[in-house]
């Protein structure tokens, strides 16, 4: 199987421009998913495929994605996106398996 | 409105298994896959493993080959996931997550939809 690592935390100043990163093999073959996990709370859906937001989602998540690397960009963070994010992917390995990103915890001070 | 409601919380001895169900609604529940997560105490997502309801078809991660077992019930619209032979380690939140890909969009599988989560606690 593959593994995706994250940068264990990054801080951004409220209003300001945070870029998440995920790199891992598989990437350069799928697109990564995004999550965003508040504590005590289940995980959700903020960016998948190429850059598709589900419905609800604010603007100001947003993804993209080079070679081996995903990203998730939060441009003017708010308060209430202080949280955990995982990438997801699928393995190059084959077999429908997934892997999730090691996690990158997000403070807005 | 799509909803995947979990079984309650569980405690075990080592050794035993476990069986979460997820009972999937506002959906056609054989056009869509589930998939497992589990999380234990502050620590990260692992994604243990995936079903197609439809065909019954599975795929798990090698840590788990062995040891879970994904099974459905079409009727009753219902997944569940098996942990056998439980150790301390396993004590986690399981989560059940709808998994979906879609042609439109190459190369993109994602989770739309996730259950509440189910804690599993290992203890003698």
């Amino acid at each position: 199987s593959s593994e995706l690592t994250q940068d264990p935390a990054v801080s951004v100043a409220l209003g300001q421009t945070v870029r998440i990163t995920c790199q891992g093999d598989s990437l350069r073959s799928y697109y990564a998913s995004w999550y965003q996990q508040k504590p005590g709370q289940a995980p959700v859906l903020v960016i998948y495929g190429k850059n598709n937001r589900p419905s609800g989602i604010p603007d100001r998540f947003s993804g993209s994605s080079s070679g081996n690397t995903a990203s998730l960009t939060i441009t003017g963070a708010q308060a209430e996106d202080e949280a955990d994010y995982y990438c997801n992917s699928r393995d190059s390995s084959g077999n429908h398996l997934k892997v999730f990103g090691t996690g990158t915890k997000v403070t807005v001070l | 409105q799509v909803q995947l409601v979990q079984s309650g919380a569980e405690v075990k001895k080592p050794g035993a298994s476990v069986k979460v169900s997820c009972k999937a609604s506002g959906y056609t529940f054989t056009s869509y896959d589930i998939n497992w997560v589990r999380q234990a105490t502050g620590q990260g997502l692992e994604w243990m493993g995936w079903m197609n309801p439809n065909s019954g078809n599975t795929g798990y991660a090698q840590k788990f080959q062995g040891r879970v077992t994904m099974t459905r019930n079409t009727s009753i619209s219902t997944a569940y996931m098996e942990l056998s032979s439980l150790r301390s380690e396993d004590t986690a939140v399981y989560y059940c997550a709808r998994g979906r890909w879609e042609p439109s969009l190459p190369r993109t599988y994602y989770f739309d939809y996730w259950g509440q989560g189910t804690l599993v606690t290992v203890s003698s």
